[in-house]
């Protein structure tokens, strides 16, 4: 099984809707991300949090929401979806064993929106 | 500003030749430098992790070097066949602050048969 899931893989809906992407992790990291792929853009940070008390802002949160629900559960809600929200969306995780180190990150599958 | 610059035009080369991919960065100082592979419609996958005070970093066929006067990594692949066609990110780590990996855009590597 995945260590990273992501769920749904595909999505079509809306301008104006509301949208929830899931992330679960079987790893055991405290850490998970999402991020949102557009071509030539390369991975953009929307929010990451630490541990499930610590969510913070990444570099394009505007317009996005997310819940950490449990160590292995972090949401990404998408409150009015618009069209230049369609994109691919990555959920990953990482471990964290004290400051002063780099942690790979591991990444799911990805979810492709499309809002219309 | 800061930016993190990879060559957005593909690389291609020939099967057996060494592929080399570059990573500028301008305003940043990374403690660490982490290169990823991405296959189309697939997440990243973490191929090696460098840090400052390390001028080269191998596994494999894989070589990384940083240079952080230049501001530069270099990401070599020695040996290349065509399973190693695929885009390569580079990321950097921070010594402090947010302490989350900032992506390059990423260079696509197709190697010819």
């Amino acid at each position: 099984d995945a260590d990273v899931t992501q769920t749904p893989r595909n999505r079509i809906t809306k301008t104006g809707k509301r949208i929830m992407l899931e992330c679960s992790q079987t790893k055991g990291h405290d850490r998970m991300y999402w991020y949102r792929q557009d071509p030539g853009l390369g991975l953009r940070l929307i929010y990451y949090s630490f541990d499930v008390k610590d969510i913070n802002k990444g570099e394009i949160s505007d317009g996005y929401s997310v819940s950490r629900q449990a160590q292995a559960k972090f949401s990404l809600s998408l409150e009015s979806a618009i069209p230049n929200q369609t994109a691919l969306y990555f959920c990953a995780t990482s471990d964290f064993r004290g400051t002063g180190s780099s942690y790979e990150q591991y990444f799911g599958p990805g979810t492709r929106l499309t809002v219309t | 500003s800061q930016k993190i610059e990879q060559n957005s035009e593909a690389l291609n080369i020939q099967e057996g030749k060494t592929a080399t991919l570059t990573c500028n960065y301008t305003n940043y100082s990374p403690a660490y430098l982490q290169w990823y592979r991405q296959d189309p419609g697939r997440g990243p996958v973490f191929l090696l992790l460098i840090r400052e005070n390390e001028k080269e970093k191998r596994k494999e066929r894989l070589k990384v070097t940083f240079d952080t006067t230049l501001k530069q990594s270099l990401f070599h692949i020695t040996a290349s066949q065509p399973a190693d066609s695929a885009t390569y990110l580079c990321a950097l780590d921070m010594k402090s602050g947010r302490r989350a990996l900032t992506f390059g855009s990423g260079t696509r590597l197709q190697v010819q048969p």
